[in-house]
């Protein structure tokens, strides 16, 4: 069965550096998503993506976060200047419609990103 | 978003049935129920989705009450692999576009040999 991967499962950083974090969606979906789990909390929204465009996104997703689909496969997240507060669990999602479809969303494992 | 309220936590015995509910009295016409689940260290896990009526997969049931107020996630024979933080969410129904999966606390559960 087709996956979403993401690469690397573990990041670890300083504070104040840039990090991409960089996903594979199933081949033939066309919406993409990316959530993060602060450790004990629950599973956050950030940002979704449809048509090369964000869709939606959350409060959480301010100015040091931009998404992209560089190639026909990858998608990627980037944090410019990362704080203490950015360590989560960021998990990629992928879906092959939206809403009106009701497709569901299929999750990576996650990269958990460790800020210094 | 309509909210859903879920027990914190479960527990269950190995090959028993589970019956996990989920509250969602402020639900609209147009909300889908879905349920995910994520076991530890993964990332969140599709399960089912239903609208009105009860709805049967490989993984598990869906029994969606007659007002649309709550419903029943049913794992039949309940294994070690599923002890997972299970999910549910209402998911509204667009003209076009992605839209998000708001997810709450969930309900932990335990299964015990």
């Amino acid at each position: 069965e087709p996956e979403v991967t993401q690469t690397p499962s573990h990041q670890v950083t300083q504070m104040g550096q840039e990090v991409i974090l960089r996903c594979v969606p199933i081949s033939n979906h066309l919406y993409f998503y990316w959530y993060r789990q602060i450790l004990g909390q629950k599973v956050e929204f950030l940002v979704s993506f449809y048509n090369n465009e964000i869709s939606e996104k959350s409060e959480i997703f301010d100015d040091q976060f931009s998404v992209e689909r560089p190639d026909g496969s990858n998608f990627t997240l980037k944090i410019r200047s990362t704080k203490l507060e950015d360590s989560a669990m960021y998990f990629c999602a992928s879906s092959l419609t939206g809403g009106s479809y009701n497709s569901p969303l299929h999750f990576g494992n996650g990269t958990r990103l460790t800020v210094t | 978003d309509a909210k859903t309220t879920q027990p914190n936590s479960m527990e269950s015995n190995e090959e028993e049935p589970v019956h996990l509910p989920c509250n969602h009295s402020t639900i609209s016409g147009t909300d889908y129920i879905h349920w995910y689940r994520q076991l530890p260290s993964q990332g969140p896990e599709y399960v089912i989705h239903g609208l009105t009526s009860n709805v049967n997969n490989r993984m598990a049931s869906l029994a969606i009450a007659e007002d649309r107020k709550s419903s029943t996630l049913i794992l039949h024979r309940a294994t070690l692999r599923d002890a997972a933080v299970y999910y549910c969410i209402l998911r509204a129904i667009l003209t076009g576009g992605g839209n998000k999966l708001t997810f709450g606390t969930g309900t932990q559960l335990k299964v015990e040999l």
